[in-house]
């Protein structure tokens, strides 16, 4: 069964100060692997999607990267509109759902 | 362009009373799925519909079901509600699914609160 571990399960960071967050996941055989942002009381946005190892994207502050294991969502001089929860997920095996890991609250002050 | 659109966006019920959830999908996007999630947790998959046809379905009990209608707008319906129903229910619409793989990105909308008494 697919399996998704984000770590940390939250993160304080000053502003400007850049740290990653970290997806771990167990699948046989990976159909990509999705990162979302998520704000309160809202429905998640897509950011990214990787498929294969080594494979890298980025948008704005944020950058992604994709080992056999896990996946690493970099941020860069992170801003206080930044803050948010970030998701990761990946496609089950069937194609059809998305399996979530329990997310990454970030919060980033001035 | 207009997004994802649910309705209602928040809704109180209480326990053993049924609920439906309705869903717009983007306009092109044939595909339909809704996840429930759940305060603190990742969202969970309910189902996908694709063509009005069930394509997927999630460890969910029967007392949760879902149709799609020929102009791909969705409905959840949630019988008999427990306590532990109580999430956010989102619907999220996608482009057809272009087999296992296919690069079909999910648009999230801002989901319906239910909340169970």
């Amino acid at each position: 069964e697919d399996q998704v571990t984000q770590s940390p399960e939250a993160l304080r960071l000053q502003e400007g100060e850049s740290s990653s967050l970290n997806c771990s996941y167990t699948v046989s055989g990976l159909r990509g692997l999705f990162w979302y942002r998520q704000d309160p009381g809202k429905g998640p946005e897509f950011l990214f999607t990787l498929y294969s190892a080594g494979e890298e994207k980025e948008k704005e502050r944020l950058k992604a990267t994709l080992t056999k294991k896990e996946s690493f969502l970099h941020i860069t001089a992170p801003k206080p509109e930044d803050s948010a929860t970030y998701l990761c997920a990946v496609r089950s095996q069937t194609g059809y759902a998305l399996n979530f890991g329990k997310g990454t609250s970030l919060l980033v002050t001035p | 362009d207009a997004g994802v659109t649910q309705s209602p966006t928040h809704l109180i019920k209480t326990r053993g009373q049924q609920v439906t959830l309705r869903c717009s999908p983007i306009s092109g996007h044939k595909s339909v799925s809704w996840y429930q999630q759940v305060l603190g947790q990742g969202p969970q998959f309910i189902f996908q519909y694709y063509e009005k046809e069930e394509r997927g379905r999630g460890n969910f009990p029967d007392r949760f079901s879902a149709r799609q209608f020929p102009n791909y707008s969705s409905e959840l319906n949630v019988n008999a509600l427990l306590l532990g129903d109580s999430a956010l229910y989102l619907c999220a619409s996608s482009l057809p699914t272009s087999g296992l793989g296919g690069a079909n990105v999910l648009t999230f909308g801002a989901g319906s609160r239910l909340t169970v008494l």
